[in-house]
């Protein structure tokens, strides 16, 4: 059956370049979440879409990061002039609401050299 | 941070054995959830309690949640070396909007052939 999907798996780059990462919730699914995740550390809020409306976007560490989700389906996030900081495992999650069980992609790894 | 608090942080038991992982939290909820995460994978969805539920099975996790303590727990029972994972408890919070989920720092368990 057809999960999240999430690609890249792993995304390699330059510190100072642009990314995007890409999310394909389960059809259907009003609710879109992503998340940052450190080594050995539970994942991070930071933003929330249902629909296409961003509702949340609190937990965006800073305004390099921006997310759209423009017809209610796939979601991308895109991480501007890159930091070593921004180095992480990004997840992103698709519920039928938002007071139901999230179902999560494997995630994208991302490595700022 | 906002997150709650796991323990243990790290559990090693032998296969047969049951393990216990506990979680703590801050803030009224709606629900409590519990995930697991394999290495380099996504969270999957263990179990859900709303608020109102004080305890909850499915084939061998059983979850506590005790309001008055603000606490919840995790128990697996007769554990194999399959269950070996990071498992998580994520509060559910009620916002304006939507429900917000906050993921804890999350419970290594190994479990010893």
């Amino acid at each position: 059956g057809a999960g999240v999907s999430q690609s890249p798996r792993y995304k390699v780059a330059k510190r100072g370049q642009d990314v995007a990462l890409r999310c394909d919730p389960i059809s259907g699914h009003v609710s879109l979440f992503w998340y940052q995740q450190a080594l050995g550390q539970g994942p991070e809020f930071l933003t929330y879409f249902q629909n296409e409306a961003q509702l949340d976007k609190s937990g965006l560490p800073s305004d390099r990061f921006f997310a759209e989700r423009p017809e209610g389906s796939v979601s991308t996030l895109k991480i501007q002039r890159t930091q070593q900081e921004d180095s992480a495992v990004y997840l992103c999650a698709s519920s039928l609401a938002s007071d139901q069980p999230q179902h999560f992609g494997d995630g994208t790894r991302l490595s700022i050299l | 941070s906002q997150q709650g608090e796991e323990d243990p942080q790290a559990l090693s038991i032998q296969e047969g054995e049951n393990a216990t992982m506990n979680c703590s939290y801050k803030t009224s909820i709606n629900n409590l959830q519990w995930y697991r995460q394999n290495s380099g994978r996504g969270l999957v969805h263990l179990i859900l309690i709303r608020s109102n539920e004080r305890e909850k099975h499915s084939g061998r996790l059983r979850v506590t949640l005790d309001t008055s303590k603000k606490s919840s727990s995790l128990l697996i029972t007769a554990s194999r070396a399959a269950d070996t994972a990071s498992y998580f408890c994520a509060e559910g919070r009620m916002k304006t909007s939507y429900d917000k989920v906050i993921f804890g720092p999350g419970t290594s368990l190994s479990v010893i052939p």
